[in-house]
């Protein structure tokens, strides 16, 4: 098993080009999430989705916009890139287990440089 | 505002020693606790979940929860050069997703 799968590993934007992050999992989680991770502020929940066909917003939604393909697909896609969206993007996807999140598994990341 | 609290450090220990990583968090119904580690360039993996009180214990790693102090802490016996990394704490209350703390990074001197 892959686990989950994020493309690309790494992109160079420019300011106002718009791009789709892919995350793929192969465990059969029903809950599927995006952060972002910058240096001294942790990892931030972008959008989540709790089951295919929900989508949520996060802590710093603002910029971003998700789609849960089908139960094994949750993409990212900013329209209109900004430098201050310069991270790295990590997905990852849980269970649940009588309404209780379970363990979260990480992708390797994506990491996102605008210029 | 749901908080996750972690001293940045760094905190560094000689190899052998026991390392001692704490974590505070403000939502007192939080049911579910994680502890993450993170290499650099690297995305986080898990090294224990817990989710009663006490004490849980993996291999050289031990987790505690006191929720009435809403205090979790991670040991690490016997550190190694390959324990330096940042380590997450993380926080639900059980239906929404993981809070993190910003991580405290370890440094283990051989």
């Amino acid at each position: 098993n892959a686990g989950v799968t994020q493309t690309p590993k790494f992109q160079v934007l420019k300011t106002g080009q718009s791009m789709t992050l892919q995350c793929a999992q192969d465990m059969n989680h029903n809950s599927m999430y995006w952060y972002r991770q910058d240096p001294g502020m942790g990892l931030r929940l972008i959008y989540y989705s709790a089951s295919e066909g929900t989508t949520d917003k996060g802590e710093v939604p603002n910029g971003y916009n998700v789609s849960r393909l089908n139960k094994r697909e949750f993409s990212l896609r900013l329209e209109s890139a900004a430098p201050s969206q310069t991270s790295v993007y990590f997905c990852a996807s849980s269970e649940r287990t009588g309404g209780r999140i379970e363990t979260q598994y990480f992708g390797p990341g994506t990491r996102l440089l605008v210029l | 505002q749901k908080e996750v609290e972690q001293n940045s450090g760094p905190l560094s220990v000689p190899e052998g020693a026991i390392a001692s990583l704490n974590c505070t968090y403000s939502d007192r119904v939080s049911q579910s606790f994680f502890w993450y580690r993170q290499y650099s360039g690297k995305s986080p993996e898990l090294i224990m979940s817990i989710y009663s009180n006490g004490d849980k214990e993996d291999g050289r790693f031990t987790a505690q929860l006191n929720k009435a102090s809403q205090y979790v802490s991670l040991l690490i016996r016997d550190s190694q050069p390959s324990d330096s990394a940042t380590y997450l704490c993380a926080v639900t209350p059980g239906n929404t997703p993981l809070v993190f703390g910003k991580g405290t990074r370890l440094s283990v001197i051989a």
